[in-house]
């Protein structure tokens, strides 16, 4: 069974304190790895799509990258706009089907 | 370009009372889709449309149908509602299901609120 784990579930920063979050898969086959990112009563907004291990993205603050088994969110010198939950999602099934994993919220304190 | 549009923001209904969750996409998008997102059970597909004419169920479609009303539109209908239900229902789209080298981005909409009592 296609699984996705995210950690840590709730991480607590200081304005500049730099930290990664953790989004480990199980997958047959990856055809593709999504991070939103989604604030309190909002939809998720989409922030990067890694297709192959090695693969790096990046976005202001913001750095995915991928391996075989995970991807990690770099974040650097964080702000507390980048307050929010991030989620990492894989397709599963016949590839229509994205599993998502639980979030991490992040909240940076000023 | 509005995006995902979904309609209506919030509703309240009583156990049994049915009603359709609109969605719209001007992204000229060919696939969409219908999640629930539960606190501690993330986000789960309920149906997608690969493309107009078509839909099929996801992970959790029991309770729930659909009908992709044109390549525009998609929209959720609960026929019967139970407190079960009780959920945030979001829609997305993404420009087809699967390209080759992987599965397309999904763009999600901003969600409806929806409470059965």
């Amino acid at each position: 069974e296609d699984q996705v784990t995210q950690s840590p579930e709730a991480l607590r920063l200081q304005e500049g304190e730099s930290s990664s979050l953790n989004c480990s898969y199980t997958v047959s086959g990856l055809r593709g790895l999504f991070w939103y990112r989604q604030d309190p009563g909002k939809g998720p907004e989409f922030l990067f799509t890694l297709y192959s291990a090695g693969e790096e993205k990046e976005k202001e603050r913001l750095k995915a990258t991928l391996t075989k088994k995970e991807s990690f969110l770099h974040i650097t010198a964080p702000k507390p706009e980048d307050s929010a939950t991030y989620l990492c999602a894989v397709p599963s099934g016949s590839a229509r089907q994205l599993t998502f994993g639980s979030g991490t919220q992040l909240t940076v304190l000023p | 370009n509005a995006g995902v549009t979904q309609t209506p923001k919030f509703q309240v209904l009583k156990t049994g009372q049915s009603m359709t969750l609109q969605c719209a996409q001007d992204m000229n998008h060919n696939s969409m889709y219908w999640y629930r997102q539960d606190p501690g059970m993330g986000l789960r597909l309920i149906y997608y449309s690969a493309s107009e004419g078509t839909t099929d169920k996801g992970e959790v479609p029991n309770g729930y149908n659909v009908s992709r009303l044109n390549k525009r539109e998609f929209s959720l209908r609960l026929e019967s509602a139970a407190p079960s239900q009780t959920s945030v229902y979001f829609c997305a789209s993404s420009e087809r299901v699967y390209r080759g080298r992987g599965t397309d981005t999904q763009y999600f909409g901003p969600g409806t609120r929806l409470t059965v009592l």
